[in-house]
């Protein structure tokens, strides 16, 4: 199946300073890569839709100044934390979306998650 | 707006028994509906897509239903194991205009004890 990778998969830092976390296709090409945040005991909430080449769509209520989204290849999509603070601490999952010949329509494979943790 | 809600929100079972988790889910014009298995920090591991075209899938032990009229899934686990317990996560898959975004519902916490 397919296999999609993040880095890094754990990351502290200190309040104010920025992070970034990569999410990779490692042998296909996602033209579009969705990323999750999950918070403790809780379900996943989609954050964005990130779209090769196009600015990404924020779903209600997430800063895109916050969150900052780039998808500049068919297999990388990177989201930026900025100015990070104790309540951006949390599970985030990135999923991309395999071509659909030979899949079935619309699966989506998920990478491993990056814990964040700022202090 | 899709709601997806899941119960139980934990179960615990012995070893060897056969047990289902349910999904519902409020908007039944979904595309497709997906299952999931997490386990404590780990990413989702997919098990069963059900295609809107499908009423049910298999994959070895586990058998998933839809049935997109009365917005139901369930999952059935046949003969747990202890190596089963983790997170069961169901989504909803949207189509029209919000194609491909799941809605996901809280999940059942399985714990199978020998």
């Amino acid at each position: 199946g397919a296999v999609v990778s993040q880095h890094p998969s754990r990351v502290i830092c200190k309040s104010g300073t920025s992070v970034k976390i990569e999410c990779r296709s490692l042998d296909f090409q996602a033209t579009t890569m969705f990323w999750y945040r999950q918070f403790p005991k809780k379900s996943l909430m989609l954050m964005a839709t990130s779209n090769e080449g196009s600015k990404a769509t924020y779903e209600q209520g997430v800063e895109k100044d916050k969150f900052l989204i780039n998808h500049a290849s068919l297999t990388l999509s990177t989201l930026t934390v900025t100015s990070a603070h104790p309540e951006d601490s949390s599970f985030y999952i990135c999923s991309a979306r395999e071509p659909e010949v030979g899949a079935p329509d619309n699966e989506q494979f998920f990478g491993p998650g990056t814990r964040l943790t700022v202090l | 707006k899709q709601e997806v809600t899941q119960i139980p929100a934990a179960l615990s079972v012995p070893e060897g028994e056969n047990l289902v988790l349910n999904c519902s889910f409020t908007d039944s014009a979904i595309y497709n509906l997906q299952w999931f298995r997490q386990d404590p920090g780990k990413g989702l591991t997919s098990l069963l897509l059900i295609q809107s075209s499908q009423r049910e899938q298999t994959s070895g032990r586990l058998n998933a239903s839809l049935d997109k009229s009365s917005g139901r899934s369930t999952l059935y686990i046949a003969a747990s194991q202890p190596g089963d317990s983790a997170t069961y996560l169901c989504a909803a898959i949207a189509g029209g205009t919000s194609y491909g975004k799941l809605t996901f519902g809280q999940g059942t916490i399985l714990t199978v004890h020998p």
